[in-house]
């Protein structure tokens, strides 16, 4: 079984709008960090926000915020007040163990972004 | 500070030539991790080194792919007699585990191997 789920591979958001790209995780762990980052067309990844399992608020960075929803294994990914500089490659990642013990991530098939102007 | 370093950022190599691929993580990061990118795979794990333990290799994909990292610091993947199915791009990363830490991880630019 998939143990990270992205089911958009493409989506477009007009500028200045808000998108949501979903994430579905399966893990048996208790204790598990899920992970959103962001790849240009330039290549590099950016990391760009953190949930934590054990978490009872959903993150925010900006103009990100990770939509927690520890019972239905959901981590969707919302970019409020899109720009163009937001088209990118978007991948919903998880470590599966505590945060202490770093290990490798698990990474889903990723959803295209384009920001329409 | 200075982030991920890789190199070189792009290798063509005949197919059974071996190769070898540097990172340099960022300074003070105890953990490392290789992964690779490519079309029909999208990202894939392949071996990961935490301070002095013993890396974790299992996401290696055949005994021709090997990873080092001397004094805990820099790190080189070695692919060994190519094949044309090894061609894709190698992210390193690197992260910093410690108590309050986050531990997300900050990757390299990349390194683009074409096996010809």
């Amino acid at each position: 079984a998939q143990k990270i789920t992205q089911t958009q591979p493409g989506m477009f958001v007009q500028e200045k709008e808000a998108v949501t790209l979903d994430c579905t995780y399966d893990t048996s762990d208790q204790s598990y960090g899920l992970f959103w980052y962001k790849q240009p067309s330039s290549g590099e990844m950016i990391f760009l926000i953190y949930q934590g399992s054990y978490d009872e608020q959903n993150a925010t960075e900006g103009r990100y915020s990770l939509n927690f929803q520890k019972a239905r294994k959901s981590a969707n990914l919302v970019i409020s007040a899109s720009q163009l500089g937001d088209s990118a490659m978007y991948f919903c990642a998880m470590r599966e163990g505590p945060r202490s013990s770093a290990r490798q991530l698990t990474f889903g098939s990723g959803t295209q972004l384009t920001v329409l102007p | 500070g200075a982030g991920v370093s890789q190199s070189p950022s792009n290798k063509v190599t005949e197919k059974g030539k071996d190769v070898e691929l540097r990172c340099d993580p960022i300074s003070g990061h105890t953990a490392l991790y290789w992964y690779r990118q490519s079309l029909g795979q999208g990202l894939e794990f392949l071996i990961y080194f935490q301070g002095n333990s013993a890396p974790d290799k299992s996401g290696l994909p055949s005994d021709r792919f090997s990873a080092e990292r001397t004094g805990g610091s820099v790190s080189t993947l070695t692919i060994q007699r190519t094949q044309q199915e090894d061609s894709a791009v190698y992210l390193c990363a690197s992260s910093f585990r410690a108590p309050g830490q986050g531990d997300e991880q900050y990757f390299g630019p990349g390194t683009r191997l074409t096996v010809t």
